[in-house]
């Protein structure tokens, strides 16, 4: 089956200090998703890509669509112990096809005080 | 509104044993999904319900059943359950095949000894 290849695996970082996580995939994608997941709870949407190329943000939060559509980035600026968690992307293959959603092994962040 | 609900939230089980995992959502939604999450591996979805009355495969369907018992229920079985089962289970679902966004449970927790 796709696999997303999301990378780093876990990062440490202090309050105040940019992050950058990315997914890339050796097929294409029509939508990229960025999910965040607390401890103990289910995975919830920060940030939905449908376009190659295009660039959005969400507070403090900014993902890509790569233009190859193989790939997606986010950043997360000025981190907050809050931001602690596990960062999932997602890809879906094709427009409406429901089960075609493919999630990478995540990323795990801390942010240290 | 307490969008996507699962019981049990905890679960120990023997090798061999039956158990049903039960997902409820309150967002009239037409799609329902199960996946487990495994450490380092992301989401894999299990089965998955595009709407009520039909059931499809996901990526690793082997050892589960899975039941539509109506728009707002889809309840996931294990038969005989397995030590390769211990995971956490997420249920999720979304509005219809135009929308990518998935909502997901807080998931269960589940032992095989």
């Amino acid at each position: 089956g796709q696999q997303l290849n999301q990378s780093p695996q876990s990062m440490f970082i202090q309050e105040g200090e940019d992050v950058s996580m990315n997914c890339t995939s050796s097929s294409i994608f029509n939508t990229w998703l960025w999910y965040k997941q607390d401890p103990g709870e289910g995975p919830v949407l920060l940030i939905a890509l449908y376009k190659a190329g295009e660039l959005t943000s969400n507070g403090r939060l900014t993902a890509q669509f790569g233009i190859t559509r193989k790939d997606s980035f986010l950043n997360i600026s000025a981190s907050i112990p809050s931001d602690v968690g596990i960062y999932f992307c997602a890809g879906q293959s094709a427009p409406g096809s429901a089960r075609q959603l493919t999630f990478g092994s995540g990323t795990q962040l801390t942010v240290l005080p | 509104n307490a969008g996507v609900t699962q019981t049990p939230k905890f679960q120990v089980l023997k090798t061999g044993q039956s158990m049903t995992l039960q997902c409820a959502q309150d967002m009239n939604h037409n799609s329902m999904y199960w996946y487990r999450q495994d450490p380092g591996m992301g989401l894999r979805l299990i089965y998955y319900s595009a709407s009520e009355g039909t059931t499809d495969k996901g990526e690793v369907p082997n050892g589960y059943n899975v039941s539509r018992l109506n728009k707002r229920e889809f309840s996931l079985r294990l038969e005989s359950a397995a030590p390769s089962q211990t995971s956490v289970y997420f249920c999720a679902s979304l509005v219809g095949w135009y929308e990518e966004t998935q909502y997901f449970g807080p998931g269960t927790r589940l032992l095989v000894l």
